[in-house]
């Protein structure tokens, strides 16, 4: 069964902590994306990722750290930088740029994890 | 820059009646467009995209969207509300990247609430 799975659910940091969310897709698609999800307000872009061992800066990357060393595995990192963690973060994937036809650009999302700060 | 304007931060209808909700673009060139739906603590789920090839968008469980590049319009609709609508909606622009990747820019989204 196909699909985007993220780890834990639910998760809570103390002060001066890290803490690192897990994301692995068995779609076999190429790029991978990290989300932030405040109320009331739409997706923003953290971090993403292409191809293996390379990833981007989205636009609210400051206090977040990724890797990509496996195709189908992005874990994010919020790092004691991130001074207000507390938001649903998503993991997106999606067929490469190269990608042809309807299946362009289209980005499939995992269910979510819900950080918290102690 | 692409952006999007939902115009409507709650809509609220009766089951059975018709769901418009509305989205605004602004765009330099053809867009790709999206809607996504997200109901409580869950990720998102496309309900359809706009390929340029018509524009009106036939998308799942009942939605459509028509894309009027007059009015830089996308409008989300359905005959008739079920009450397993009630979620958050999400119109979305496609931007390309330097980089040649496309980035999803993401309106403040739409809750739409079905009464019984």
């Amino acid at each position: 069964d196909g699909g985007i799975t993220q780890s834990p659910k639910y998760l809570f940091r103390k002060e001066g902590q890290n803490v690192t969310l897990s994301c692995e897709q068995n779609l076999n698609h190429d790029a991978m994306y990290w989300y932030r999800q405040d109320p009331g307000q739409g997706l923003r872009l953290i971090y993403y990722s292409q191809i293996v061992n390379d990833f981007q800066k989205g636009d609210i990357a400051e206090g977040y750290s990724v890797s990509r060393e496996k195709k189908e595995s992005f874990p994010l990192t919020v790092t004691s930088a991130q001074k207000n963690p507390t938001a649903f973060y998503l993991c997106a994937s999606s067929t490469s740029h190269l990608g042809i036809g309807l299946s362009k650009n289209i980005q499939y999302f995992g269910a979510g994890t819900r950080l918290s700060v102690l | 820059a692409q952006s999007v304007t939902q115009l409507d931060s709650h809509v609220s209808v009766s089951e059975g009646t018709p769901v418009l909700l509305r989205c605004n673009y602004s765009s330099s060139y053809s867009p790709s467009l999206f809607w996504y739906v997200q109901h409580p603590n869950k990720g998102l789920q496309l309900l359809l995209k706009y390929t340029s090839a018509a524009t009106l968008v036939k998308g799942i469980n009942g939605f459509e969207a028509e894309f009027k590049k007059s009015e830089t319009s996308f409008h989300l609709t359905k005959p008739s509300a079920h009450m397993s609508d009630a979620a958050e909606y999400f119109c979305v622009v496609s931007e390309a990247s330097v980089d040649s990747s496309y980035k999803l820019i993401f309106g403040s989204g739409t809750r739409l609430l079905v009464r019984p």
